[in-house]
């Protein structure tokens, strides 16, 4: 059982080149989400799927695209990467039953610099 | 999003100390949740809270939500350099967020032998 798997695990971009962190689960969840961390600043949430087809915003979403044609995948997508988005960018998932009592899982992380 | 306060920032202790670690809230909360996170690592679920006084404990650290459900804490008991991390509360969102968490910024754990 992998749970969450990002990658890649580390990445240096240049400003204006675009990438894509993927984020793949193998936990049947229907909720996905991506966040950020910075220095300080604790986890940030930046963009949420609560099912295949279905995503939306959270509290930091300028810059960043996402899309869930699968339950399982659910990639983020820098057009146009920026020196402010150098970040940690973690995945996680969780169960969509009842919104409490499920845990929510992370994926390792990847390791984003924007020179 | 509504914010959830953590204090101290960091905290540092000898091995054998006691450490504690506070979240609160402007408003009500429905439930909370903790999470450690060890130095270059992601966060790991802890435990959710979510009935008013509520306490839990597991092995030395123990959790409380408080009566007005506005704040909680995490008490660890005889610290270890096992302890060493950030500890992180979180407010976990409603269906119509995705149920997304919203962090509180963190309490840094360093454990000196």
């Amino acid at each position: 059982n992998a749970g969450v798997t990002q990658t890649p695990k580390f990445q240096v971009l240049k400003t204006g080149q675009s990438m894509t962190l993927q984020c793949a689960q193998d936990m049947n969840h229907e909720y996905m989400s991506w966040y950020r961390q910075d220095p300080g600043m604790g986890l940030r949430l930046i963009h949420y799927s609560v099912g295949a087809g279905i995503t939306d915003q959270g509290e930091v979403p300028n810059g960043y695209n996402v899309s869930r044609s699968t339950t399982e995948d659910f990639p983020l997508r820098l057009l146009s990467a920026a020196p402010s988005q150098t970040s940690v960018y973690f995945c996680a998932s969780s169960y969509s039953q009842t919104s409490s009592g499920n845990t929510i899982y992370f994926g390792e992380g990847s390791w984003l610099t924007v020179v | 999003g509504q914010q959830v306060m953590q204090i101290p920032q960091y905290q540092h202790v000898q091995e054998g100390e006691d450490f504690t670690t506070y979240c609160n809230s402007s408003t009500t909360l429905s439930n909370i949740q903790w999470y450690k996170q060890r130095p270059g690592g992601h966060p790991v679920f802890l435990i959710q809270l979510v009935k008013s006084g509520e306490v839990k404990k597991q092995k030395r650290l123990t959790f409380q939500f408080g009566e007005a459900k506005k704040n909680s804490s995490l008490h660890i008991t005889a610290t270890q350099t096992t302890d060493v991390g950030t500890y992180f509360c979180a407010r976990r969102g409603l269906e119509n967020s995705g149920y997304a968490l919203n962090f509180g910024k963190g309490t840094s754990l360093l454990v000196t032998p």
